[in-house]
């Protein structure tokens, strides 16, 4: 069984501050896929990135960096410099080969206020 | 290309009543999903298809549930009869096979159901 959990329910933050929206995961396969999508107050799910397990490379796109460790099974994600339009809910997601590559499990959700 | 298209994008009901829900992926896409969001239970996968064939339909909650996708442009979610307790936002997203594995999913904008 895989799962995702994303123990913070809601973060408040002044805009400009750094904030880092903590995913950890479960799987009991060595090939798994782990995704971020951002869904604003508009409601549509955005897909914002895809990592495969057997890259443990962070990477950065502009204000938002990914930190990738399965020592710890986590996946967290980081904005840099918040500003308002950052507010939405935030959900992880994983994917791997036992469940069906194609069926994701997604965290509960991480709701980001951004405070002007 | 115009994203993924959801029809209704709201839909009003009494109990007893029967609901179609309706998706049109994007073109060329062999993957459609169906998703149910609520406040307690998050994002869940209702069921998924693969070139017009489902795939997976474990998370249909019960028989009142069904889907179908005619083609590679069009799928139905029919509720019958409907109940308070399918209340949700629902939404379709598609996606496309990649030999890199899963690849993002294409969320359309929901359909809000009330079931009074």
């Amino acid at each position: 069984a895989q799962k995702v959990t994303q123990a913070q329910t809601e973060i408040s933050v002044v805009e400009k501050e750094d904030v880092t929206l903590d995913c950890v995961y479960e799987t009991r396969d060595t090939t798994y896929y782990l995704f971020w999508y951002k869904q604003p107050p508009s409601g549509e799910l955005v897909f914002l990135i895809r990592r495969n397990s057997f890259d443990e490379q962070n990477e950065i796109s502009g204000r938002y960096s990914w930190n990738f460790q399965k020592s710890t099974s986590s996946f967290n994600f980081t904005i840099t410099a918040s500003q308002v339009v950052d507010s939405a809910v935030y959900f992880c997601a994983l994917s791997s080969d036992s469940g069906g590559y194609q069926k994701v499990t997604f965290g509960t959700g991480t709701k980001l206020q951004v405070i002007p | 290309d115009a994203g993924v298209i959801q029809s209704p994008r709201h839909e009003v009901t009494e109990m007893g009543q029967e609901v179609t829900l309706r998706c049109k992926p994007i073109s060329g896409h062999d993957y459609l999903f169906w998703y149910r969001q609520t406040m307690m239970r998050g994002l869940e996968l209702l069921i998924y298809f693969n070139n017009n064939v489902p795939i997976d339909d474990s998370g249909m909650p019960e028989d009142r549930f069904s889907a179908k996708m005619p083609n590679a442009s069009f799928s139905t979610l029919k509720i019958q009869p409907s109940e308070p307790r399918d209340s949700a936002v629902y939404f379709c997203a598609s996606s496309y096979l990649t030999s890199g594995g899963p690849n993002e999913q294409f969320f359309g904008p929901g359909t809000r159901l009330t079931v009074l």
